[in-house]
């Protein structure tokens, strides 16, 4: 089945380590996005990546970094240098224009 | 820039009573819009779109229609029940550009028996 897959789906780490976040996906998507979900808020866009090797910064980079070095592949490094990292993390993938974006079950981080 | 707002909630309803999430748009020219839906600790499903305006988009007895001259795309459904309680979220795609989905905070909405 096509799809876009979060690993892990929990994970905790010790404030001031980085951690990378998973995201896969097999729809031949050419676009992919990484948004931030605080308790009781919307979604705000921290990256996003239209095409291989090129990748933009969203509203909210400070702290974060990506690469996409495979079509499949969009991984995010939650910094030492995000100030409040703990959030539920989720990419979504989608054909270039104007079409739904498909989101991942997500990935949330505590950071203790 | 572009924005969405939505009522906020959370919306308490009894089981086969009807809904309405009320949902306007800020932006230029004529938008992609949609609703998605959020089940608990779970990722975004998108419920419904439409792209160009009257439009109507409809899935599991959920509906939305485009209205530009009022700027909204408020969703609808006759009859809910238990199993749609979830956080509502509209969302919106400039147009002529990317891909970047511009949400609304979200709206929680709980069906009792």
């Amino acid at each position: 089945d096509g799809g876009i897959t979060q690993s892990p789906k929990y994970l905790f780490r010790k404030e001031g380590q980085n951690v990378t976040l998973s995201c896969e996906q097999n729809l031949n998507h050419d676009a992919m996005y990484w948004y931030r979900q605080d308790p009781g808020q919307g979604l705000r866009l921290i990256y996003y990546s239209q095409i291989v090797n090129d990748f933009q910064k969203g509203d909210i980079a400070e702290g974060y970094s990506v690469s996409r070095e495979k079509k499949e592949s969009f991984p995010l490094t939650v910094t030492s240098a995000q100030k409040n990292p703990t959030a539920f993390y989720l990419c979504a993938s989608s054909m270039r224009r104007n079409t739904e974006a498909f989101f991942g079950q997500g990935t949330r981080l505590t950071v203790v | 820039g572009d924005s969405v707002t939505q009522m906020e909630g959370p919306v308490t309803l009894s089981e086969e009573a009807f809904l309405t999430i009320n949902c306007t748009y800020t932006a230029t020219g004529y938008p992609s819009l949609f609703w998605y839906v959020q089940y608990p600790g779970e990722g975004l499903q998108l419920l419904l779109k439409a792209t160009k305006a009257d439009d109507k988009g409809s899935n599991k007895g959920f509906e939305a229609t485009y209205r530009k001259e009022t700027t909204s795309f408020h969703l609808e459904k006759g009859s809910v029940q238990v199993s749609d309680s979830a956080v509502y979220f509209c969302a919106l795609i400039p147009s002529g550009g990317y891909n970047k989905l511009i949400f609304g905070a979200g709206t929680r909405l709980a069906v009792h028996p």
